[in-house]
């Protein structure tokens, strides 16, 4: 099993709608967490980072659930311009245990 | 200000021959990573350095591949005898520390390598 683990995709939504993924971990000992999104063909960029009390930045919104060891993002109001790959990252320890999500694959239909 | 950089955007390499693959950091980063990125597929850590010191050179997948950083700041992935698989995106990036929450990393747009 994977220590960090999100469901590829894709997911296909329509412009305007709310769309949410998670992204699980296996190791409690994880300290940090972020969102980043990767466009075809180009590095990832930072999206934001999750904190313990949860986030927001516009339309989206980003969720740590420490129990149950996920963190989440939600994207209201969908645009073309968000399809992506989105990957989460989780840090424990040193900076050599920084560990990427293979990512989960958006498409907003027109 | 200036992103992290990375040259060349594109090696294509033949089967046994040396390359080096260059990484410019933001300035001021003290923590450096090199990533590689197979098509299709999630990020695979190699190696970081905290200044100029890499204390885990784990992710390096065999000897062929070997890494150093100089002042601080530019560094340098260097593969020897290149093999088909290691034909990838190879990704570099920095931040301000390796520790401390201050882990958020800017990317390079990363040098696609084709070893045929």
């Amino acid at each position: 099993r994977k220590e960090v683990e999100q469901d590829p995709g894709p997911f296909n939504v329509p412009e305007g709608a709310t769309v949410a993924f998670n992204c699980t971990y296996s190791n409690s000992a994880s300290q940090s967490f972020f969102w980043y999104r990767q466009d075809c063909r180009k590095e990832p960029k930072l999206l934001m980072s999750v904190y313990s009390s949860g986030n927001e930045d516009g339309r989206f919104t980003a969720q740590l659930n420490r129990a149950s060891q996920y963190i989440s993002l939600l994207i209201r109001d969908s645009k073309l311009s968000d399809s992506a790959t989105y990957l989460c990252v989780v840090i424990r320890g040193s900076a050599s245990k920084i560990i990427f999500g293979s990512g989960t694959r958006l498409s907003i239909r027109p | 200000g200036a992103g992290v950089s990375q040259s060349p955007s594109n090696k294509v390499t033949e089967k046994g021959k040396d390359v080096e693959l260059r990484c410019d950091p933001i300035s001021g980063h003290t923590a450096l990573y090199w990533y590689r990125q197979s098509l299709g597929q999630g990020l695979e850590f190699l190696i970081y350095f905290q200044g100029n010191s890499a204390p885990d050179k784990s992710g390096l997948p065999s000897d062929r591949f070997s890494a150093e950083r100089t002042g601080g700041s530019v560094s340098t992935l260097t593969i020897q005898r290149t093999q088909q698989e290691d034909s990838a995106v190879y990704l570099c990036a920095s931040s301000l520390a390796a520790s401390g929450g201050q882990h958020e990393q800017y990317f390079g747009p990363g040098t696609r390598l084709t070893v045929t």
